[in-house]
């Protein structure tokens, strides 16, 4: 039974539009979640992350919002940008326990100009 | 930039043949992770260890084996590949545990796998 869920396998997104990845997760001991985002044959780059104890983190282009009622987590990215194009992961952790991550199956976004 | 190598980054191998995956890391961390993805899927844990002379199977079955002798390193090994192994493998590591570090998980570039 999947943990971490990415519902949307794909995304299309027009360049200078918000992008909006969705991630649902079903282990309420998860304390800690993140978002890497990945190209073909090369390893996750960390993008951002966020702790249970906030509903909100920011970097740059990129918000992370968490609805810890709900159990859903959401990545922002705006303005999108043709070099965003990539797979996005969400992944969760409970970090007390210090378990590893697990991780959602992706969202495929793609950012045309 | 992260400091945690995977070789080779590409490898195509016959069926039968005894292979080994190299993983260090110069962060010091004590936690590493092997995980395998196929295209459109999640990354499956299949090996973790929290320190020298520990390790544990992960959540996907796996045929594989690893070792932990010095923190760096993490070495991942199949014994008789097959067609089934082809994937892509990637090793991680962190310093999660206690609450001591909200920090990411470093990974590799990974190495692609093709048993023929």
């Amino acid at each position: 039974d999947q943990q971490v869920k990415q519902n949307s396998p794909s995304l299309s997104v027009q360049e200078g539009r918000i992008s909006i990845l969705n991630c649902d997760y079903t282990n309420s001991m998860f304390d800690y979640f993140l978002w890497y985002k990945k190209y073909p044959a090369e390893g996750p780059t960390f993008l951002i992350s966020i702790s249970s104890i906030k509903d909100k983190n920011e970097d740059g282009r990129f918000t992370v919002f968490l609805n810890k009622s709900a159990k859903h987590l959401s990545l922002h990215i705006v303005p999108s940008q043709p070099g965003d194009s990539a797979v996005y992961f969400c992944a969760a952790s409970d970090i007390q326990a210090g378990t590893a991550l697990i991780f959602g199956k992706g969202t495929t976004l793609s950012v045309s100009s | 930039e992260a400091d945690i190598y995977q070789t080779p980054r590409y490898l195509v191998i016959g069926t039968g043949k005894k292979i080994t995956l190299e993983c260090s890391q110069t962060m010091g961390h004590d936690k590493m992770y092997w995980y395998q993805q196929d295209p459109g899927m999640e990354l499956h844990l299949i090996h973790y260890s929290y320190g020298v002379n520990s390790t544990e199977k992960g959540d996907l079955s796996s045929e594989s084996t690893v070792s932990r002798i010095r923190t760096e390193h993490f070495p991942l090994t199949l014994e008789s590949a097959r067609p089934s192994h082809t994937s892509q493998y990637l090793c991680a590591s962190s310093e999660f545990g206690g609450g001591a570090a909200y920090t990411e998980a470093f990974f590799g570039q990974g190495t692609r796998l093709t048993v023929v």
